[in-house]
């Protein structure tokens, strides 16, 4: 399966501040999805990011709040904008594996941020 | 949009014995249905999935079955062992992974020895 790296792996990030989170894939892909995973909750999907152009959103989610790039087929960043206590959460990247077969979906180890 | 409900929330057996997890969908489009484990600290690992076109599909001690017309899939392990201990979430997509995944809310999975 697909090896996929988020860094990072912690951080305790102040309030009002931003910070952003990279996911790098071993392997091309063409599916990469973020997650967000509150304290002791299931797995709720931020957005789609498509290579070369504007994230896909879930309800809930909007792009200046989590502004989303994708620039090849390997690599995403999301950035968790003016964060609050609220924002405490892992946050998981996410690709559809090809090299097995199709739609199989792997999960990184996650990004656990605390907010202060 | 899809929801997914799963139960139980927390199921406690003895090492040896069976666990049975069951989720149920509303999207009769649905057709990937994934289970994930995922150890504290950790991220979420695929131990099984099924598609839409089969019933039931094992891995060694795991199984899942699918019934698509009651719209509901269950997970099953068979001679639990301490290490099958974590936290087991359901998930169905109807894009076949491709639209993202909706997750239940997971099964606290406690092996007592």
């Amino acid at each position: 399966s697909a090896v996929i790296s988020q860094k990072p792996s912690r951080d305790i990030c102040q309030r009002g501040t931003s910070l952003t989170i990279q996911c790098q894939v071993d392997s091309q892909v063409t599916m990469m999805f973020w997650y967000r995973q509150q304290p002791g909750q299931s797995l709720t999907l931020i957005a789609t990011a498509n290579q070369g152009s504007e994230a896909t959103y879930e309800s809930g989610f909007v792009i200046d709040k989590f502004p989303i790039s994708r620039p090849n087929l390997t690599f995403s960043t999301l950035t968790v904008s003016n964060m609050s206590p609220e924002d405490s959460s892992i946050y998981l990247c996410s690709v559809e594996d090809l090299s097995l077969r199709r739609d199989t979906i792997y999960f990184g180890e996650g990004s656990w941020l605390t907010v202060v | 949009g899809e929801n997914v409900e799963q139960h139980p929330s927390t199921l406690s057996v003895q090492e040896g014995d069976s666990a049975v997890i069951k989720c149920t969908y509303s999207d009769s489009a649905s057709n990937y249905f994934p289970w994930y484990k995922q150890e504290l600290g950790k991220g979420p690992q695929l131990i099984i999935d099924i598609r839409s076109n089969v019933g039931e599909k094992k891995d060694q001690r795991i199984a899942v079955t699918l019934n698509k017309t009651a719209k509901h899939f269950s997970l099953h392990i068979t001679e639990t062992q301490p290490e099958d201990s974590a936290v087991y979430f359901c998930a169905a997509s109807t894009g076949g992974g491709a639209d993202g995944l909706t997750f239940g809310k997971g099964t606290h999975l406690i092996i007592q020895p």
